[in-house]
């Protein structure tokens, strides 16, 4: 059973535009989240986190929000680059359990 | 830091053969995390070890699959014996502290087991 599900394995967004990246998540009890990136060939590298107490992040072009009322998580990058072309992965955890999603593959096109 | 480095890079096997993957943490992280890639189920966490020592395995498959953390700088993952369905991008990560926050990655290690 996937706990952190990435429903849209793939993105393209034109250079300049917002991306928002979306990510569900069933365990109420989790209580940090984190968006990870991934080049080809690469392991994933730390993007952006959020804990539970809070509903919005932001890094740069970078912001991520919760809604935890809706189980609901997201990344927009703001603008959009060729360089964030990249597979995302959303990550959450609580205790000593740690899920990531199944990844979101993002193309900007420039 | 030559940050988590990863060996081999990429592995053909046999199936029946045993596999080892070996992993360097980051010197001073007290958290070592194993996970496979798949296209289906995206990155699992197969073991998590904090101080060297297993913490939770809940996610490792089966029996086949084991790791060892010997001391802080480095950890295995063996699979004995290997079959098709074990082929995958194994990861391995460190972290400074002990729950689920930031974690650096390895490069990974593709394994095709045929």
């Amino acid at each position: 059973d996937q706990q952190v599900k990435q429903n849209s394995p793939s993105l393209s967004v034109q250079e300049g535009r917002i991306s928002i990246l979306n990510c569900d998540y069933t365990n109420s009890m989790f209580d940090y989240f984190l968006w990870y990136k991934k080049y080809p060939a690469e392991g994933p590298t730390f993007l952006i986190s959020i804990s539970s107490i809070k509903d919005k992040n932001e890094d740069g072009r970078f912001t991520v929000f919760l809604n935890k009322s809706a189980k609901h998580l997201s990344l927009h990058i703001v603008p959009s680059q060729p360089g964030d072309s990249a597979v995302y992965f959303c990550a959450a955890s609580f205790g000593n359990q740690f899920y990531f999603g199944t990844g979101t593959s993002l193309t900007v096109i420039p | 830091d030559a940050g988590v480095i990863q060996s081999p890079r990429h592995e053909v096997t046999e199936m029946g053969q045993e596999v080892t993957l070996r992993c360097k943490p980051i010197s001073g992280h007290n958290s070592l995390f194993w996970y496979r890639q798949t296209m289906m189920r995206g990155l699992e966490l197969l073991i998590y070890f904090n101080n060297n020592v297993p913490i939770d395995d809940s996610g490792m498959p089966e029996d086949r699959f084991s790791a060892k953390m010997p001391n802080a700088s480095f950890s295995t993952l063996k699979i004995q014996p290997s079959e098709p369905r074990d082929s995958a991008v194994y990861f391995c990560a460190s972290s400074p502290i002990r729950t689920g926050e930031e974690q650096y990655f390895g490069p990974g290690t593709r394994l095709t087991v045929t």
